[in-house]
């Protein structure tokens, strides 16, 4: 059965801590994965896709991978506004095959 | 630029009660879909649209009804409201089905 799997469920960090969050996945033929930042109150925002083992993305303070079971979305020397929850989802097969992770609540303390 | 549109932001229904969620993009995307989030799971497919006419259903479709008339319009529809349907309800579309989606900002839903 396809599963998204998001560890941890919760991460607390101080400005400048730098850390990561994991997404574990298995389907049967993925056809792309992509990372979201959700703020509270707020639908999900786009933030990476990432097709194949190797690959990665930056954006500012956020940098994606991808192996062939995992992804980790990497935070460097975060700060208090990339408060937010990170969630992880994959696409199987067909366009609509999307299934997403429960997601990582990240809060950076000043 | 609006991108997804969702209305209401809230609602409260009594059970079997039934009421409509709409969705409208600004995008001229061809993919629209429907999800539900609730607390410790992640967004769930309800039913989902490829086009003007064309609609399937996703994981979560029971009691639910959806139609596309329109590129732009995707409403949800309660059809006899539960307690258990109670969710934020989000839209979402794309260009197309490799493209990554576009959410709007949710319908939170009560149902007492």
């Amino acid at each position: 059965e396809d599963q998204v799997t998001q560890s941890p469920e919760a991460l607390r960090l101080q400005e400048g801590e730098s850390s990561s969050l994991n997404c574990s996945y298995t389907v049967s033929g993925l056809r792309g994965l992509f990372w979201y930042r959700q703020d509270p109150g707020k639908g999900p925002e786009f933030l990476f896709t990432l097709y194949s083992a190797g690959e990665e993305k930056e954006k500012e303070r956020l940098k994606a991978t991808l192996t062939k079971k995992e992804s980790f979305l990497h935070i460097t020397a975060p700060k208090p506004e990339d408060s937010a929850t990170y969630l992880c989802a994959v696409r199987d097969g067909g366009y609509n095959k999307l299934i997403f992770g429960a997601g990582t609540r990240l809060a950076v303390h000043p | 630029n609006a991108g997804v549109t969702q209305t209401p932001k809230f609602q409260v229904l009594k059970t079997g009660q039934s009421m409509t969620l709409q969705c409208a993009q600004d995008m001229n995307h061809e993919y629209m879909s429907w999800y539900r989030q609730d607390p410790g799971m992640g967004l769930r497919l309800i039913h989902y649209s490829v086009g003007a006419g064309i609609t399937d259903q996703g994981e979560v479709p029971n009691g639910y009804n959806v139609s596309r008339s329109t590129t732009e319009d995707f409403p949800l529809r309660l059809l006899s409201a539960a307690p258990s349907q109670t969710s934020v309800y989000f839209c979402a579309s794309s260009a197309d089905g490799d493209q990554p989606q576009h959410f709007g900002d949710g319908t939170r839903l009560s149902i007492l």
